[in-house]
Order: structure tokens, then C-alpha cells, then sequence
């Protein structure tokens, strides 16, 4: 299958600090992966798009001088939230797409990352 | 922003029954639709992805896509409460150029025993 792993699962950090936060596919290559973020009851928002081996593509309202991302691998992108606040407390979700043939692709998601910002 | 539209729920039906869940969506160009399963607190799961027009079937799920009517719906038949969560439709954000997707904001099931 199409496994994608994060880490940390969980982390809270003080405001001011910055938390970076892994996202690995484990048994396929991805040269494209994304990160969601999720608000309580809300749905996921697309934050960006992390491409291997070029700058990511940030969603409009996402500021990429404070959400970090380097996608140094085929297997391995981070997100780095810098100077972290409270408003940023939230899930984040990182995706990996699995291309079958040149029309069909399915996105499988990493477990998760919930960020608690005290 | 292109729109994805759910009801949000929740929808209560009993154990054995089918359960329909319908989503909408405003892109005429979208090419390929999902349905995600997340229980709370926890990531999306894939159920179904579709990309053509009519029905896909995969053991107790059933995706139909009217592309047309811009509509798809997920139905799941022989309902089990271990079946209880949000039901996410989701469409691809930019088709031909990327496989981003756009998110409804769920409908939530619950199935009584």
C-alpha cells in the first residue's frame, strides 16, 4: 500500500518557538506532497504544495515566510512553523500522491500532526 | 475559490441500512473526485476515487458521478456503526496540473444498532 508517516504526532510549544514537523512516504517515491491544515470542525485547507528539489507553491493567505517547507527527498518533506502563536494551533496533515497511469492518481494521507501553542 | 459542497449532518441511519451522502461541486473542469472517511481526531482515509460517469463499486461503497449535474455521492450499503464518522467529498483543486484537492467540510454519519 501507500503509506505516509509524520512526526511528531502531537507537540505543544511555547509561543515564539518553532516546531518543524516531518512527513515521509515509506514505500513509494513522491515528488509532489502537500500540507493541510485542519481547525477544529472544520474541513482540510490546502497550505501548499511541496515539489522535490524547487521552492513549494503556498495556497493565497498562507504566509510562506512563517510555514517553512523543504521537500529535500523523494521520500521526505518538513514544515517548519516559525515564531509559532496560538492562532497556528491546529492539525496538520501532509499528503502524498500515488500516480496510476496518466490519468488516475489517488492522495494518501500521513496520521497527522497536532500542534498545541500555549 | 472553487466551492465543494456537503450537508453537514448529521445523518442518522440504523445498522443494515444504506446510507447516502451527496456532495456537489462548482468546477465544471474537475476531473477526479474522492470520498475520504476521517474519524475524529484522525487523519483522512480513502474510501473511493472516481473519474468517470455513472457508478463504481467497491465491496459495501458505491461512488456515482453525474459530472453533468456536477454532482457525487457515496452510498454504503449494509450500514455498521464501526461505519460512524465524517464522510469528506473531495475534488482535485487545479485539474491537468497538479492533484491538490479541495475538501467539503464533511457529513457526519452515525449508525444506531
Amino acid at each position: 500500500g501507500a503509506v505516509v508517516s509524520q512526526h511528531p504526532s502531537w507537540v505543544i510549544c511555547k509561543s515564539g518557538t518553532s516546531v518543524k514537523i516531518e512527513c515521509r512516504s515509506l514505500d513509494f517515491q513522491a515528488t509532489t506532497m502537500f500540507w493541510y491544515r485542519q481547525f477544529p470542525k472544520q474541513s482540510l485547507m490546502l497550505m501548499a504544495t511541496s515539489n522535490e528539489g524547487s521552492k513549494a507553491t503556498y495556497e493565497q493567505g498562507v504566509e510562506k515566510d512563517k510555514f517553512l517547507i523543504n521537500h529535500a527527498s523523494l521520500t521526505l518533506s518538513t514544515l517548519t512553523v516559525t515564531s509559532a502563536h496560538p492562532e497556528d494551533s491546529s492539525f496538520y496533515i501532509c499528503s502524498a500522491v500515488v500516480l496510476r497511469g496518466s490519468s488516475y492518481n489517488e492522495q494518501f494521507f500521513g496520521p497527522g500532526t497536532r500542534l498545541t501553542v500555549l | 475559490q472553487k466551492e465543494v459542497e456537503q450537508n453537514s449532518g448529521p445523518l442518522s441511519v440504523p445498522e443494515g441500512a444504506i446510507a447516502s451522502l451527496n456532495c456537489t461541486y462548482s468546477d465544471r473542469v474537475s476531473q477526479s473526485f474522492f470520498w475520504y472517511r476521517q474519524y475524529s481526531g484522525k487523519s483522512p482515509e480513502l474510501i473511493m476515487s472516481i473519474y468517470s460517469n455513472g457508478d463504481k463499486e467497491d465491496g459495501r461503497f458505491t461512488a456515482q458521478l453525474n459530472k453533468a449535474s456536477q454532482y457525487v455521492s457515496l452510498l454504503i450499503r449494509d450500514s455498521q456503526p464501526s461505519d460512524s464518522a465524517t464522510y469528506l467529498c473531495a475534488v482535485n483543486i487545479r485539474p491537468n496540473s497538479g492533484y491538490a484537492l479541495n475538501f467539503g467540510k464533511g457529513t457526519s454519519l452515525l449508525v444506531t444498532p
